[in-house]
């Protein structure tokens, strides 16, 4: 079985400008969750769609969106990118809104 | 705001070594804690989901330990080897509003050499 799929792996962008970062979930899981890690810190908790509906949000600005689609399958999208949005962004699945996550391998987003 | 703390920050020992790690979290409103070995270039990979206060969980060599009511959990490597070398990381959960997310410690980065 296919685990959780992200695309592109790796990006770069200027500042200022937008990006859309994609995620499939493991087949059957119906909840996608967004964290970006940043160099020493642990993974920090963006967003959570559960059955296309935003669940969760956590400290990010409002540059920062995401949207569930039918397939259950996620984007995020972050606009007017600044320098310190370089970071790993690591997208999770899971069957339920409480349940156990599994991550993809992330995309490298380096804005310069 | 939650804080998850681990210890120590890195860790490089000996093939054949025992090794330990530690978690700390807030033991209010505590719902699992997850632990999760992360190679480089490859996804973070769930080892154990822990829920009650004192449950054991154990995969192999590696087994894990879980306080609910002091706020702690310690990860054990028996006779590390090589491939055990990664970042390792454990995430809090509490629930909320029907939802969860997880609130990650810095890592513990272990290195073992042949």
């Amino acid at each position: 079985d296919a685990g959780v799929t992200q695309s592109p792996t790796h990006l770069i962008k200027t500042r200022g400008q937008h990006v859309t970062l994609r995620c499939s979930p493991i087949s059957g899981h119906k909840s996608v969750s967004w964290y970006q890690q940043v160099l020493g810190q642990g993974p920090q908790f963006i967003f959570q769609y559960y059955e296309k509906e935003e669940r969760g949000r956590g400290n990010f600005p409002d540059r920062f969106s995401a949207r569930q689609f039918p397939n259950y399958s996620s984007e995020l999208n972050v606009n007017a990118l600044l320098l310190g949005d370089s970071a790993l962004y690591l997208c999770a699945s899971s069957l339920g809104a409480v349940t156990e996550a599994f991550f993809g391998q992330g995309t490298r987003l380096t804005v310069v | 705001i939650l804080n998850v703390e681990q210890s120590p920050q890195s860790l490089h020992v000996q093939e054949g070594d025992s090794t330990n790690f530690t978690c700390s979290f807030p033991s209010s409103n505590f719902y699992a804690l997850h632990w999760y070995r992360w190679e480089t270039a490859k996804s973070p990979e769930a080892l154990f989901v822990m829920t009650l206060n004192g449950d054991e969980k154990k995969k192999g060599r590696i087994s894990a330990t879980l306080n609910t009511k002091e706020g702690y959990s310690y990860l054990y490597i028996k006779g590390s080897q090589p491939e055990d070398s990664a970042t390792y990381l454990c995430a809090f959960t509490n629930e909320t509003k029907g939802y969860s997310t997880l609130t990650f410690g810095k890592g513990t980065m272990l290195l073992v050499s042949p």
